[in-house]
């Protein structure tokens, strides 16, 4: 089944612990792209990746690093997390350059930083 | 800058009623646009889409035209089931290959 897989789904944190959210597709995607989603403000790209070893910042990349080592996956990184960092996250996926706006998403993964 | 702005919610709309959901775009170049839908616990699925001005996008039911005059996309439906209830998101890919989102628009179509 084609899909994009997040983990974990849901996570509690603390003020300036590392953590990792993890993103994986199974449809050899080129394109790759991490939002978020906080009430009133919709969606925002925070980062986002053509192919494997090219990432460039979206709209709110402050906070965030990204790598894309293999084609599968695309971890979203958080240093040192602060309570504005409390949000719902999406991981979605697009095939080839001429069909990147076709966005498949994950089921998202509700982040809370204490 | 690039911008997207879709009408407030939420809409509540009887069964087989029209239905609109304004968007507005600000965009430097020609961006493709974007409806997206959200059901309650899922992540959002593409509905349709335009790339160039006067595209007509549709599916299910719904349809978008690209609208360069009045950088509009609004969307439509003629007859909304109890099933289309979810948030709908305008969208706008700049050349660049960044996404920008409306707010979102929530839709109850109740009985």
């Amino acid at each position: 089944e084609a899909q994009v897989t997040q983990n974990p789904r849901y996570l509690i944190t603390v003020t300036g612990k590392k953590l990792t959210v993890t993103c994986s597709q199974n449809m050899n995607h080129e394109y790759m792209s991490w939002y978020r989603q906080d009430p009133g403000l919709g969606l925002r790209q925070i980062y986002y990746s053509m192919n494997v070893e090219v990432t460039d910042k979206g709209d709110v990349p402050e906070g965030y690093k990204v790598s894309r080592k293999e084609k599968r996956n695309f971890p979203l990184i958080l240093e040192s997390p602060s309570p504005n960092q409390t949000s719902l996250y999406f991981c979605a996926s697009s095939a080839r350059r001429d069909r990147v706006g076709e966005q498949y998403f994950g089921p998202g993964t509700r982040l809370t930083v204490t | 800058g690039n911008s997207v702005t879709q009408m407030e919610g939420p809409v509540t709309l009887s069964e087989e009623a029209f239905l609109t959901i304004n968007c507005t775009y600000t965009a430097t170049g020609y961006p493709s646009l974007f409806w997206y839908v959200q059901y309650p616990g899922e992540g959002l699925q593409l509905l349709l889409k335009a790339t160039k001005a006067d595209d007509k996008g549709s599916n299910k039911g719904f349809e978008a035209t690209y609208r360069k005059e009045t950088t509009s996309f609004h969307l439509e439906k003629g007859s909304v089931q109890v099933s289309d209830s979810a948030v709908y998101f305008c969208a706008l890919m700049h050349t660049g290959n960044q996404f920008y989102f409306g707010t979102g628009t929530s839709l109850t179509v109740i009985p």
